[in-house]
């Protein structure tokens, strides 16, 4: 079935650093990707998607795109800020479901 | 556009007593509602898919007559946990998605945080 690997957290950096948060799937066919990002106490907001190999979705300062020779959709952000400090879900929806599968998630801690 | 909202956002109950969780679509008509629920620091788990004026398609392992769901307008949907012991405490996120929305998109409200004493 399909599933999503994310690594570890927390991830912990200073503010203005660059973060990369690795994200690979499974999946059959060709699936939707997604990103989204839960803030403390809050429920999930969609911060990007792609939907077909190569594209690039973005947001907020925040990229990732869709390798589908590595099956992976690693969020990027160039500089991040204190208020970006949140739990980080790579998604996958595939086959035309609109039903993601989560990975694990990912908490960052950005210090000032 | 496309805000969801849950009520409430946290509730304490007693072991034996039911608990009711609201989800609403504010600005869009929600064809399609799902309820996840999240332990800490884990990811979440689909529960049960429900359409409006049908019956929840609940995934498996999740009992139907435990959590109950209605989702009688195109606009709310109800999940009960009936008499809730302290291990349903969790963070239930409810999502929907509607006609006017992405077909691939859910909109998640904010969550409810079930504690169970």
């Amino acid at each position: 079935g399909d599933s999503v690997t994310q690594m570890e957290g927390p991830v912990t950096l200073s503010e203005e650093a660059f973060l990369t948060i690795n994200c690979t799937y499974t999946a059959t066919g060709y699936p939707s990707l997604f990103w989204y990002v839960q803030y403390p106490g809050e429920g999930l907001q969609l911060l990007l998607k792609a939907t077909k190999a190569d594209d690039k979705g973005s947001n907020k300062g925040f990229e990732a795109t869709y390798r589908k020779e590595t099956t992976s959709f690693h969020l990027e952000k160039g500089s991040v800020q204190v208020s970006d400090s949140a739990v980080y879900f790579c998604a996958l929806a595939s086959g035309g479901s609109y039903i993601p599968t989560f990975g694990r998630g990912t908490s960052l801690i950005v210090h000032p | 556009g496309a805000v969801v909202s849950q009520h409430p956002s946290w509730v304490i109950c007693k072991s034996g007593t039911s608990v009711k969780i609201e989800c609403r679509s504010l600005d869009f008509q929600a064809t399609t509602m799902f309820w996840y629920r999240q332990f800490p620091k884990q990811s979440l788990m689909l529960m049960a898919t429900s359409n409006e004026g049908s019956k929840a398609t609940y995934e498996q392992g999740v009992e139907k007559d435990k959590f109950l769901i209605n989702h009688a307008s195109l606009t709310l949907s109800t999940l009960t946990v009936t008499s809730a012991h302290p291990e349903d405490s969790s963070f239930y996120i409810c999502s929907a998605k509607g006609l006017t929305t992405h077909t691939d998109t859910q909109y998640f409200g904010p969550g409810t945080r079930l504690t169970v004493l």
